[in-house]
């Protein structure tokens, strides 16, 4: 059973960058998409992006410019890098497993998520 | 605002049917498969329903779903106090190319 866990701080200053890691066990990284997916407090869900295994990566078009997903195959880890944070940043972040194809997005595995606050 | 609109909550009695709905466009539902999650209090979300209609193994047949033309729909019968949660719609948006998902539903089983 695939399992992920998110790490990183939880505290982040305005204007720095935001960096999570996702640490990925009971199988294997390769063969697979990844995503990010974030949670502001009261609201829905937002897709920050993706990234196969090999490297590739899309990222939500609103985010965009900040955004930087990579993958590290030889420790079954992929991360994310969020620059330039503001208030608007706070949320709880999701890393997932996505099955993604031709019309077909969903996330199959969720971890547990992560609370990022973003304040002086 | 979502690109995917859902009521922001529903209700029923215990043992009772209800519906949810998501509607989105071209670009979105009427195109793409559409997948549903369920988000318990202090939880993350889990999967419901992918490719418009099928469930994971875990997931009950209690749990339903269809889509026509640009809108989707969830379906749970058998209401249990265990499925008070927020539900979420999700698909992919070829015109935005990103993937996109609903504001969320609260169902309360009264």
């Amino acid at each position: 059973q695939v399992q992920l866990q998110e790490s990183g701080p939880g505290l982040v200053k305005p204007s720095e960058t935001l960096s999570l890691i996702c640490s990925v066990s009971g199988g294997p990284i390769s063969s697979y998409y990844w995503s990010w997916i974030r949670q502001s407090p009261g609201k829905g869900l937002e897709w920050i992006g993706y990234m196969y295994y090999s490297g590739a990566t899309d990222y939500n078009p609103s985010l965009k410019s900040r955004v930087t997903l990579s993958v590290d195959t030889s420790k079954n880890q992929f991360s994310l890098r969020l620059r330039s944070v503001t208030a608007a940043d706070t949320a709880v972040y999701y890393c997932a497993r996505l099955r993604y194809i031709v019309r077909r997005f969903y996330v199959d595995v969720w971890g547990k998520g992560t609370t990022v606050t973003v304040s002086s | 605002q979502s690109v995917l609109t859902q009521p922001p909550s529903v209700s029923a009695a215990p043992g009772q049917k209800v519906t949810i709905s998501c509607s989105g466009s071209s670009s979105n539902i009427a195109n793409n498969y559409v997948s549903w999650y369920q988000q318990l209090p202090g939880t993350a979300p889990k999967l419901l329903i992918y490719d418009n209609n099928k469930r994971p193994s875990r997931i009950p047949d209690r749990f339903s779903a269809s889509t026509s033309g640009t809108s989707a729909t969830l379906g749970i019968t058998g209401l249990q106090t265990g499925d008070e949660a927020d539900y979420y719609c999700g698909t992919w948006d070829s015109s935005l190319s990103a993937g996109v998902f609903g504001g969320g539903t609260k169902l309360t089983v009264l």
